[in-house]
């Protein structure tokens, strides 16, 4: 696999489950980030691990808890959602250092809260 | 802080006609700028970026963009646009630095009539 994955691309929960997304990326990278995606809104970023360790939490609910193990995965942990976190998420890495600036994006994971 | 405008939500054009889709961002540091596209039903897709050098900058798909830093502007621009050019497209801006966070407008979604 090349670039940056995501599974799975489609997630339907209540809102009494825990489920994960996963995120893999293939480019050697030093940074991660999670972003929600809701129609008629801009992206919003979530949060930003850079060297693995956590740099950035915009105020995200405690419901969502992330985790990044080594530099090529990151993971989102969701529980007790709510039916406004119905969004798609989607996954980037990049260097931060460097003439390149631009992230690279994953396919993103459909989420649907019952 | 930083920010980023795209005033048109939705671009209508037909095909082989000439397009420009609007960003323009504020800022009160160097900025790196970028354009990136949506498919449906996928993850964002690198256009082109504007880092420093020339302010015409040529990205993938015959589109081009030009930086403006007087007017603070990034318009993108193709000469003549086909059905397959049917996207979201986002600008975006980025401070560089540690976390080299992206913020994004809202989108302009091009809609290519035959």
């Amino acid at each position: 696999e090349t670039g940056v994955t995501q599974t799975p691309r489609h997630l339907v929960m209540g809102m009494t489950n825990k489920k994960s997304l996963k995120c893999e990326q293939h480019l050697g990278h030093n940074a991660m980030y999670w972003y929600k995606q809701s129609a008629k809104k801009p992206l919003e970023l979530m949060f930003v691990y850079s060297l693995e360790e956590r740099v950035e939490n915009n105020s995200v609910p405690s419901r969502f808890s992330p985790e990044c193990p080594n530099s090529s995965h990151l993971f989102l942990h969701l529980h007790t959602l709510q039916p406004e976190d119905s969004a798609l998420y989607l996954c980037a890495s990049s260097l931060t250092s460097g003439a390149s600036y631009e992230q690279y994006f994953g396919p993103g994971t459909r989420l649907t809260v019952t | 802080a930083q920010s980023v405008t795209q005033l048109d939500s939705q671009v209508p054009v037909f095909e082989e006609a000439p397009v420009e889709l609007r960003c323009n961002y504020s800022s009160s540091v160097s900025v790196y700028l970028f354009w990136y596209v949506q498919y449906p039903n996928q993850g964002l897709q690198l256009l082109l970026k504007y880092l420093s050098g020339s302010t015409l900058v040529k990205g993938i798909n015959g589109f081009e963009a030009e930086f403006n830093k007087s007017q603070t502007s990034f318009h993108l621009r193709k000469p003549s646009v086909h059905i397959s050019d049917t996207a979201e497209y986002f600008c975006a801006v980025s401070g560089g630095g540690a976390t080299n966070k992206l913020i994004f407008g809202t989108g302009t979604l091009l809609a290519v009539q035959p």
